[in-house]
């Protein structure tokens, strides 16, 4: 197990509703990246959230928004939902911002989300 | 075109093969290779990551980077069963170039090691 856990598991919405998905990072870990995880795709980068301050953003729209909380817990939010938005969001933590041996990123195991 | 091409299989090899798997890439900024496993209804997991051309050997498994054609391969050895998953492989730039911990993933290749 990574230590990383991820709430819910799966996750049914309609279309212009707003979601919150939720990360639980190792213990230490400063860092958080959410990805997203289309069907039959690798992931793809959302966001990456260092010390609870934004550090870094994918081409993703400003309806996908993240916080991070000084309790290694973090949130990643999505409003007016669209079908698109349907696949596997996954939460990353690691050490610190920058890659190296010390900064590997571990992965939960994902929340499913279907836009109906 | 994508950054990051990966051909997506499905790949099905008997036991005991040795499996290869591929990316290549466009983006010459990429300095930190890696290859993820994912089993199904899991998150993707570290198996070998390496920096910049070269070799790199943990028992069954062997990563090779070549920069010069931007080409990486994941070699798998006696594969078992076990090994059924989606390798996926991803890369990040250095700090240098702006790369921060982002990784960037090929599609993944679905493999499967039959009995």
């Amino acid at each position: 197990e990574t230590g990383v856990t991820q709430s819910p598991t799966h996750l049914i919405k309609t279309r212009g509703q707003q979601v919150t998905l939720r990360c639980s990072s190792q213990s230490g870990h400063n860092t958080v990246s959410w990805y997203q995880q289309a069907l039959g795709q690798g992931p793809q980068f959302i966001f990456q959230y260092y010390r609870e301050e934004e550090n870094g953003r994918g081409n993703f729209p400003p309806r996908f928004s993240g916080l991070q909380f000084p309790n290694y817990s973090s949130e990643l939010n999505v409003n007016a939902l669209e079908l698109d938005d349907s696949a596997l969001y996954l939460c990353a933590s690691s050490l610190g911002s920058t890659f190296s041996a010390k900064n590997i990123q571990y992965f939960g195991a994902g929340t499913r989300l279907s836009v109906l | 075109q994508k950054e990051v091409e990966q051909d997506p299989g499905p790949l099905s090899v008997p036991e005991g093969a040795i499996v290869s798997l591929n990316c290549t890439y466009s983006n010459s900024a990429f300095q930190y290779f890696m290859w993820y496993r994912q089993y199904s209804r899991k998150g993707p997991e570290l198996l070998m990551y390496t920096y910049s051309s070269g070799n790199k050997e943990d028992g069954r498994f062997t990563a090779q980077v070549d920069k010069s054609s931007k080409y990486i391969s994941l070699f798998i050895r006696d594969s078992q069963p076990s090994d059924s998953a989606t390798y996926l492989c991803a890369m990040s730039q250095s700090i240098l170039t702006g790369g921060g911990n982002k990784l960037t993933f090929g599609t993944g290749t679905q493999l499967k090691v039959e009995l």
